[in-house]
């Protein structure tokens, strides 16, 4: 089955300084990548979602790449706020597997001011 | 839309006690999952159905856990008898073919 491996587990920046967290996935079929966003004690929100058609997706300070090749995509922020503070969750899934979605083991993201 | 509505938000019961889990999805969605969501484990998918069928059950702990969809508004996760280690956040969500998920809020389960 599907391996989702994210990196780094924690990252602490800067406010105003960007922050890049990366997935890696094993399985070459999946072609369906949503991250989410979870705030302390919320539920998980889709924040972007990229298909396995299209190699870039930005929506204003976020932004995700994919590399079909070496199977690994990234979320990027910029600008980053206080308010961006929370645990990012990575995900792929495959139509063939049923949209059965494999999820990262997260990334903790602290925004200082 | 009101989103998925998940009840109780939160559940404190007895080791051996019956506990059940409900979910209503998205109007419109067909596919339901339900996930367990743990410090040690993060995110876990337990079940999830496609037009009202279970269609992967792998991640089901044990025979202690079950999942029902008697119909495309209402789902179940049952745990009996519950033990301790059953203490989790348990989430719903739903979607409409190969769409984004939406998570409902959440039952936080603690088992004493």
């Amino acid at each position: 089955g599907e391996n989702v491996e994210q990196h780094p587990s924690t990252l602490s920046v800067q406010e105003g300084d960007s922050a890049v967290i990366k997935c890696t996935y094993s399985d070459s079929a999946s072609n369906y990548f949503p991250w989410y966003k979870q705030e302390l004690g919320k539920r998980p929100q889709l924040i972007i979602d990229i298909r396995s058609n299209v190699g870039e997706k930005k929506d204003q300070r976020i932004a995700v790449t994919l590399n079909k090749t070496a199977k690994h995509f990234s979320l990027h922020i910029t600008e980053t706020q206080p308010e961006d503070s929370a645990v990012y969750f990575c995900a792929a899934s495959t139509r063939a597997a049923g949209n059965k979605l494999t999820f990262g083991g997260g990334t903790r993201v602290l925004v200082k001011p | 839309d009101a989103g998925v509505i998940q009840s109780p938000r939160h559940e404190v019961t007895e080791m051996g006690q019956e506990v059940t889990l409900r979910c209503k999805p998205i109007s419109g969605h067909n596919s339901l999952f339900w996930y367990r969501q743990t410090m040690m484990r993060g995110l876990e998918l337990l079940i999830y159905f496609n037009n009202n069928v279970p269609i992967d059950d792998s991640g089901m702990p044990e025979d202690r856990f079950s999942a029902k969809m008697p119909n495309a508004s209402f789902s179940t996760l049952k745990i009996q008898p519950s033990e301790p280690r059953d203490s989790a956040v348990y989430f719903c969500a739903s979607s409409f073919e190969d769409s984004a998920r939406r998570f409902g809020q959440g039952t936080r389960l603690t088992v004493v």
